[in-house]
């Protein structure tokens, strides 16, 4: 199993450019989690998804979107980047609501100048 | 409202000498508890969890953490680092009452350095 993919690993934007960027996972799970990193700091939720066609914000939704049209796929788009969105970012995944445990992707580097 | 403080940014062992990672929770309610370890340019990985059974918690490649309510706090140690334990680790509280939200709070993080 590929388990959660993010693409792509690194992108270098530049000011009030937008851009997507891509997760998928392949085991069937219904929830998904977009998380940023910043230096020193834990992860930050940004917005996630309980099932196909349901969305919701997280701690720091303000510059994003995302959608979840499939199971498997759950893009998040930045419009208008600004300097404040470089960050590393992090999308997960769990079966089930009891089940705490993520299985997280890679990571994608975005960094905006 | 949930809160979790790793007490120490970075933390340098020497190869075969104990570590501790320190962690400090606090939460409404009874909480799950992790860590995870991040592995340079790596997404991050379960170590061990903690969900209300025994106490002492055994995880992956030698690692285990303690649950302590009185003290609300939750140690990671190892007995013996190995280089390839050289990686930024993250302690974990979740609300269980919103176990759908995924409300996972994590700490700053505690970047392990492991010296030969």
């Amino acid at each position: 199993n590929a388990g959660v993919t993010q693409t792509p690993k690194f992108r270098i934007l530049k000011i009030g450019q937008s851009m997507t960027l891509q997760c998928a996972q392949d085991m069937n799970h219904n929830y998904m989690y977009w998380y940023r990193q910043d230096p020193g700091m834990g992860l930050k939720l940004i917005y996630y998804s309980v099932g196909a066609g349901i969305t919701d914000k997280g701690e720091v939704p303000n510059g994003y979107n995302v959608s979840r049209s499939t199971t498997e796929d759950f893009p998040l788009r930045l419009e208008l980047a600004a300097p404040s969105q470089t960050s590393v970012y992090f999308c997960a995944s769990k079966p089930v609501p009891g089940a705490n445990v993520l299985t997280f992707g890679a990571g994608s580097r975005l960094t905006v100048l | 409202a949930q809160s979790v403080t790793q007490l120490d940014s970075h933390v340098s062992v020497s190869e075969g000498t104990p570590v501790l990672l320190r962690c400090n929770y606090s939460s409404s309610y009874s909480p799950s508890l992790f860590w995870y370890v991040q592995h340079p340019n790596k997404g991050l990985q379960l170590l061990l969890k903690y969900t209300s059974a025994a106490t002492l918690v055994k995880g992956i490649n030698g690692f285990e953490a303690e649950f302590k309510k009185s003290e609300t706090s939750f140690h990671l140690t190892k007995p013996s680092a190995h280089m390839s334990d050289a990686a930024e680790y993250f302690c974990v509280v979740s609300d269980p009452i919103k176990a759908a939200g995924n409300k996972l709070t994590f700490g700053g993080g505690t970047r392990v350095l492991v010296k030969p």
